[in-house]
């Protein structure tokens, strides 16, 4: 079945730093691929997405390649702010009617000032 | 409305007592979801509701579980005889339709605590 593998934290980063949370995913055809964030005590918000190889999502800094080859999505950020702290889950969705996500475990990121 | 709204956002309730957790999806939104997410793991799938079509129960983990939509719309995910195994985060998400292009809208969650 499908399934996403994403790097365990927490990843613990100072202020304007680099900022890496690897993502690969196992899956049949080519499914779409997303980023969520949660933030301390609120619910999942959808940070970027892509719909097919190679396209690229980005929203609020961050940004993140469908590489089909290597099968993975991985999140960048060039210079993380103490508000990016909080949990980061990749996700993939088959294009198929009827899907659902499958989440990664979550990475933890922890940005201190 | 304007997102996706969870009834009631903190739940305690004793062992053995059933509970029932809401959501009201995004206005016009066929597909809903429901997810769990325990302390410290990642998200697990719970169901699926996509329109008139019989729901996804695959990730419902026994029959003490058990969800319904009604008019399309409002869902209802009920636990029976709640045990402490059951204390998590419960998370509603909806979706225009083809939520493998678009993603989901999550709601806040409700917590529930068996205690």
């Amino acid at each position: 079945g499908d399934s996403v593998t994403q790097m365990e934290g927490p990843v613990t980063l100072s202020e304007e730093a680099f900022l890496t949370i690897n993502c690969t995913y196992t899956a049949t055809g080519y499914p779409s691929l997303f980023w969520y964030v949660q933030y301390p005590g609120e619910g999942l918000q959808l940070l970027l997405k892509a719909t097919k190889a190679d396209d690229k999502g980005s929203n609020k800094g961050f940004e993140a390649t469908y590489r089909k080859e290597t099968t993975s999505f991985h999140l960048e950020k060039g210079s993380v702010q103490v508000s990016d702290s909080a949990v980061y889950f990749c996700a993939l969705a088959p294009r198929a009617a009827g899907n659902k996500l499958t989440f990664g475990g979550g990475t933890r990121v922890l940005v201190k000032p | 409305g304007a997102g996706v709204s969870q009834s009631p956002s903190n739940k305690v309730t004793e062992k053995g007592k059933d509970v029932e957790l809401r959501c009201d999806p995004i206005s016009g939104h066929t597909a809903l979801y429901w997810y769990r997410q325990s302390l410290g793991q990642g998200l697990e799938f719970l169901i699926y509701f996509q329109g008139n079509s019989a729901p996804d129960k695959s990730g419902l983990p026994s029959d003490r579980f058990s969800a319904e939509r009604t008019g399309g719309s409002v869902s209802t995910l009920t636990i029976q005889r709640t045990q402490q195994e059951d204390s998590a985060v419960y998370l509603c998400a909806s979706s225009l339709g083809q939520g493998g292009f678009d993603g989901y809208t999550f709601g806040s969650g409700t917590r529930l605590t068996v205690v």
